[in-house]
């Protein structure tokens, strides 16, 4: 079955220290990995995908993710958080199922940032 | 650019009414996707059109939930003799990815319809 664990439901930093936001999957398809950000009465916005090229992922806004297919691990690091980067973060995997795509959010993780 | 549009911003009805929400897509995207968001959770899937052919309606929670795309773009969400258990942010997507593609495009998100039922 195809699933997504976000490990952690809220995750506490101060400015300037680092990132880190960790997001396990399961699928039984090669799957394509993204990574979204979510302010208050917001949609969602792309932070940045993983689709099988390089396995380090940059994005937006200094994050980036590393695939580790061993790990089934897609985590998202930020060298030095920014007040603005307080919001809820979504892993989400697409995969084949039903004969066609499956998109797979994870629970979120809520991130504070502490001045 | 034009992202994706949603409208009513926010909706309130009494239970029992009929509500409808409009999603405007990228221009071009071909597939549309409706989640809903309730308070404090991610979003959860309810239904996704390939054009004007709704390819999967696995996640509508009740046959009160209808959802259409006649034209291949605009796509509506309709919700009959609404619940209070409805009061959710109903979220639209639209993507470039095509049934037969390799399911790497991501999805591009409106701001969503924060509905509250009385």
């Amino acid at each position: 079955a195809q699933s997504v664990t976000q490990l952690d439901s809220h995750v506490s930093v101060s400015e300037g220290t680092p990132v880190l936001l960790r997001c396990n999957y399961s699928s039984s398809y090669s799957p394509s990995l993204f990574w979204y950000v979510q302010h208050p009465n917001k949609g969602l916005q792309l932070l940045l995908k993983y689709t099988s090229a390089a396995t380090l992922v940059k994005g937006i806004n200094g994050f980036e993710a590393e695939f580790k297919k061993s790990e089934t691990s897609f985590h998202l690091t930020k060298p030095s958080a920014h007040m603005s980067d307080a919001a809820e973060y979504f892993c989400v995997v697409i995969t084949r199922g039903g004969g066609g795509f499956k998109t797979i959010f994870g629970a979120g993780t809520r991130l504070f940032v502490k001045a | 650019g034009a992202g994706v549009s949603q409208s009513p911003r926010y909706k309130v009805a009494k239970r029992g009414q009929d509500v409808a929400l409009r999603c405007d897509p990228i221009s071009g995207h071909v597939s549309l996707f409706w989640y809903q968001q309730a308070l404090g959770q991610g979003p959860e899937f309810l239904t996704y059109f390939q054009n004007e052919a709704q390819l999967d309606k696995s996640g509508l929670p009740s046959d009160r939930f209808f959802a259409e795309r006649p034209e291949g773009s605009v796509s509506t969400l309709k919700i009959q003799r609404t619940q209070q258990e409805d009061s959710a942010v109903y979220l639209c997507a639209s993507s470039s990815q095509t049934r037969q593609g390799a399911g790497n495009q991501p999805q591009h998100f409106g701001d969503g319809t924060r509905l509250s039922i009385l």
